[in-house]
């Protein structure tokens, strides 16, 4: 149960797009498509982006999409926006019904 | 309005239990697994355990495997997370948060995935002598 490994730090200018990655392993990241990514701003709770690698719930931007790729997950935010500055998670099943998040990456809006 | 609010947080010695609870409204709690997740200070997000809509199955992260345990009153719309034999290293926040679901059009049923839509604000665990 190792944490999936994220860039401490990505940063863009506002209308930019980034990308994050989340790197894991074929018992975790590799093995399902059950990845979700998650949005923390300071001293918030954090808010779900995307799950199932690439789908999003109500209510969540479009300029925010996943993806996946062997045993590395992505998160892209496309037109990046001031209020899109904030730590991001990565998540994914990692069988037996356990899950692991990633080291999370703090993103800053330049 | 959907809201989970946790309580029970607090400092205690290293060896001590603690006793977290997680009130969940807005919602039909039963219908939903529930889950608590952990983030130390100025670190990372941790998964710590799950349970089952009806409390029939637990899982745990294997750092608290034996120490912590799950469980839920669904009379009483609350989820708890009993923890013994308390380390420093379990020092945190500790959320609640519940598992998203959504109506599938095809198939007509509900179905349940591995990520999390609703949190709780957290409530501090502070492991200090």
């Amino acid at each position: 149960q190792s944490a999936l490994t994220q860039p401490a730090s990505v940063s863009g200018s506002p209308g930019q797009s980034i990308t994050i990655s989340c790197t894991g392993t074929s018992s975790d990241v590799g093995g399902y498509n059950y990845v979700s990514w998650y949005q923390q701003h300071p001293g918030k709770a954090p808010k779900l982006m995307i799950y199932d690698v690439s789908k999003r719930p109500s209510g969540v931007s479009n300029r925010f999409s996943g993806s996946k790729s062997g045993n590395t997950a992505s998160l892209t935010i496309s037109g990046l926006q001031a209020e899109d500055e904030a730590d991001y998670y990565c998540c994914s099943y990692a069988g037996s019904s356990t899950l692991v998040f990633g080291t999370g990456t703090k993103v800053t809006v330049l | 309005e959907v809201q989970l609010v946790e309580s029970g947080g607090g400092l205690v010695q290293p060896g001590g239990s603690l006793r977290l609870s997680c009130a969940a409204s807005g919602f039909t709690f039963s219908s939903y697994c529930m889950t608590w997740v952990r983030q130390a200070p100025g670190k990372g997000l941790e998964w710590v355990a799950n349970i089952k809509q009806d409390g029939s199955e637990k899982y745990y992260v294997d750092s608290v495997k034996g120490r912590f345990t799950i469980s839920r009153d669904n009379a009483k719309n609350s989820l708890y997370l009993h923890m013994n034999s308390l380390r420093a290293e379990d020092t945190a926040v500790y959320y609640c948060a519940r598992k998203y679901r959504y109506y599938d059009l095809l198939t007509g049923y509900y179905r349940s995935v591995d990520a999390f839509d609703i949190w709780g604000q957290g409530t501090m665990v502070t492991v200090s002598s």
